[in-house]
């Protein structure tokens, strides 16, 4: 079945320690690729997207994703989280030209003060 | 203010009982979703409608209705055929293929007795 995947559920990490959270796909087509954030109490909200073109995107909150065709993967990175960053984080994929939009298990990132 | 409405926020059912959960959008966007948050599973897609008149199963729509009649308003029906129907649902919108950045509204907490 056409799924997405997050390797990892939860992500513990010290203050400036730098992230990675992995994201595979199986979808063969085209596909729109996104990264969202649900911080406690909060909505999800988007962290960033990549449609086309460079496959390295930049987000908000100094977040960036790239992309790898080949290897249907598209990791979100930071190189120094803060506490603030606590949050859970959904890898999401929109089929292309079709509204059909999949996410992930999601990872729960607790970053310690 | 633009948004998403989700209503109720909280609902208790008795078994065997269907409910419907409400979801009004003020966006004008063409897309809608319903997804079902569990703990560890991620957002899983139950139906979304990309035009009035018209919706599409999800991974999970076994057990559920919709109805899209009104471009505005996307609401769900857990039936009484929804063998674990306790959970979190949340509604998204987008403003059409491609388009991108899904908007949610609050989620409105099921509880099944």
């Amino acid at each position: 079945a056409q799924s997405v995947s997050q390797h990892n559920h939860h992500v513990i990490l010290s203050e400036a320690a730098s992230l990675e959270l992995g994201c595979n796909y199986s979808y063969g087509g085209t596909v729109n690729l996104f990264w969202y954030v649900q911080y406690p109490g909060q909505h999800l909200q988007l962290l960033l997207k990549y449609f086309s073109g460079d496959p390295l995107v930049k987000g908000i909150k100094g977040f960036e994703a790239e992309f790898i065709k080949s290897k249907f993967s598209f990791n979100l990175r930071k190189p120094s989280v803060q506490w603030s960053d606590t949050a859970e984080y959904f890898c999401a994929v929109e089929l292309y030209n079709n509204n059909d939009m999949r996410f992930g298990a999601g990872t729960r990132l607790t970053v310690k003060p | 203010d633009g948004g998403i409405t989700q209503s109720p926020k909280y609902l208790f059912r008795k078994e065997g009982q269907n409910v419907t959960l409400s979801c009004e959008q003020n966006l004008n966007h063409d897309a809608m979703y319903w997804y079902r948050q569990d703990p560890g599973q991620g957002l899983r897609l139950i139906y979304y409608s990309q035009i009035v008149n018209d919706f599409q199963k999800g991974d999970i729509a076994e057990g559920y209705s919709v109805s899209r009649e009104k471009k505005e308003s996307f609401p769900l029906t857990v039936t009484s055929a929804q063998k674990n129907p306790t959970a979190f649902y949340l509604c998204a919108s987008t403003a059409g293929v491609g388009t991108g950045e899904l908007f949610f509204g609050e989620g409105s907490r099921l509880t099944v007795l």
